[in-house]
């Protein structure tokens, strides 16, 4: 079955700086690609997705990438704010209906003012 | 809109009892979802439901039953609880749009098993 992994676990960064979360998924037939965001106690919430005949895919100061060779998708945070810290979850799923997610362990960013 | 709920929001339950979890949604979403999520290693899938009748194992099934009698209820069984158990429990629901896939998760069920 499917695999993802992500990288790193726990990511801190100033106030302004770029962060980057990466993660590698097995499956091939993988299709759809999206990253969730969960503040303590709190539900995950959808914050960008990407499906997999697209490379890039931008909303603000977020970007999500792919690569569909390396099977690798990354999240780029820019001019990151301390309501950034969270930590973020990736997901792969090669179903027909982007439900049946698969999810890497997680990375903490925290954002130091 | 209440989106999805889930009740209760904190469970404990003594080794061997038996209970059900409850999730309901009111956006007519034809897909819903189990999850489990442990400290460290994210969110996994329990099980899921393509639409009403008709349901299907995810990644860590064992020990837990579904039915999908309505479109808006999709309660978790768990029938006999384990300490290995003890996690936060969130269900989801999610439309098969034109560009996204979203989840739509409730706020979770926090299970301790003793």
């Amino acid at each position: 079955g499917e695999n993802v992994e992500q990288h790193p676990s726990t990511l801190s960064v100033q106030e302004g700086d770029s962060a980057v979360i990466k993660c590698t998924y097995s499956d091939s037939a993988s299709n759809y690609f999206p990253w969730y965001k969960q503040e303590l106690g709190k539900r995950p919430q959808l914050i960008i997705d990407i499906r997999s005949n697209v490379g890039e895919k931008k909303d603000q100061r977020i970007a999500v990438t792919l690569n569909k060779t390396a099977k690798h998708f990354s999240l780029h945070i820019t001019e990151t704010q301390p309501e950034d810290s969270a930590v973020y979850f990736c997901a792969a799923s090669r179903g027909e209906y982007g439900n049946k997610l698969v999810f890497g362990a997680g990375t903490i960013l925290r954002v130091k003012s | 809109n209440a989106g999805v709920t889930q009740t209760p929001k904190f469970q404990v339950l003594k080794t061997g009892q038996s209970m059900t979890l409850q999730c309901a949604q009111d956006m007519n979403h034809e897909y819903m979802s189990w999850y489990r999520q442990d400290p460290g290693m994210g969110l996994r899938l329990i099980h899921y439901s393509v639409g009403a009748g008709i349901t299907d194992q995810g990644e860590v099934p064992n020990g837990y039953n579904v039915s999908r009698s309505t479109t808006e209820d999709f309660p978790l069984r768990l029938l006999s609880a384990a300490p290995s158990q003890t996690s936060v429990y969130f269900c989801a629901s999610s439309y098969r749009g034109l560009i996204t896939y979203e989840q739509y998760f409730g706020p979770g069920t926090r299970l301790t098993v003793t």
